[in-house]
């Protein structure tokens, strides 16, 4: 069975702070791993996939095999990062994504 | 585009009544899904669809229906509804298994 867990449920920072919301998850073969985040009155979106290696908004994400982590980071948080952030996977050969519960990260002013 | 949408926005239900909840996408996917988030669970995957007349059971199917006739839209039947079915319902679609992109939401209350 596939699974990813997010341990902070709230996660509060003051603006220009670094970031750090965790996501550990377990899968046996070679997952494929993500961020989504929904914002105030939003809908769900895409903030960045591992395979890509990209920097979106000032996110990165690293995926560690060793530690079965999938970490987002940011050096410098700003007050419009203040959202949910869900870290979700996916198998091989499966179509659908399994979500973590979330983290709602704060950036207080 | 309208990218995805969902009917209706709201709905509050008495148990044992039934409904449907529509998914709609221009964007030509495959692939669609629908999702319930619950506080503290995240979203948990119901059902979900790779193809016109073809559906699956995800995580969480018991006490849902789906129907895929056409290839823009995803339907969710609940026929028998329970105050457990409370939710907020996530459709979702991709390109095979390329980014998923998500409808605004359906909030439902079973009284």
């Amino acid at each position: 069975a596939q699974r990813v867990t997010q341990p902070e449920k709230l996660l509060s920072v003051f603006k220009g702070a670094p970031v750090e919301l965790k996501c550990n998850y377990s899968y046996s073969g070679s997952p494929e791993l993500f961020w989504y985040v929904q914002y105030s009155r939003q809908r769900l979106q895409l903030l960045l996939r591992h395979i890509s290696r990209e920097s979106i908004k000032g996110f990165t994400a690293d995926l560690n095999k060793g530690e079965t982590s999938f970490h987002l980071k940011k050096p410098f948080a700003q007050e419009e990062d203040s959202a949910m952030y869900y870290c979700a996977l996916s198998g091989t050969g499966r179509r659908a994504l399994t979500f973590g519960s979330g983290t709602r990260l704060q950036v207080q002013p | 585009n309208a990218g995805v949408t969902q009917t209706p926005k709201f709905r509050v239900l008495k148990t044992g009544q039934s409904m449907t909840l529509l998914c709609a996408q221009d964007m030509n996917h495959e692939y669609m899904y629908w999702y319930r988030q619950d506080p503290g669970m995240g979203l948990r995957l119901i059902h979900y669809s790779v193809g016109e007349g073809t559906t699956a059971k995800g995580e969480v199917p018991d006490g849902y229906n789906v129907s895929r006739l056409k290839k823009q839209n995803f339907l969710l039947g609940l026929e028998s509804a329970a105050p457990s079915q409370t939710s907020v319902y996530f459709c979702a679609s991709s390109f095979q298994n390329y980014e998923q992109y998500f409808g605004p939401g359906t909030r439902l209350t079973v009284t």
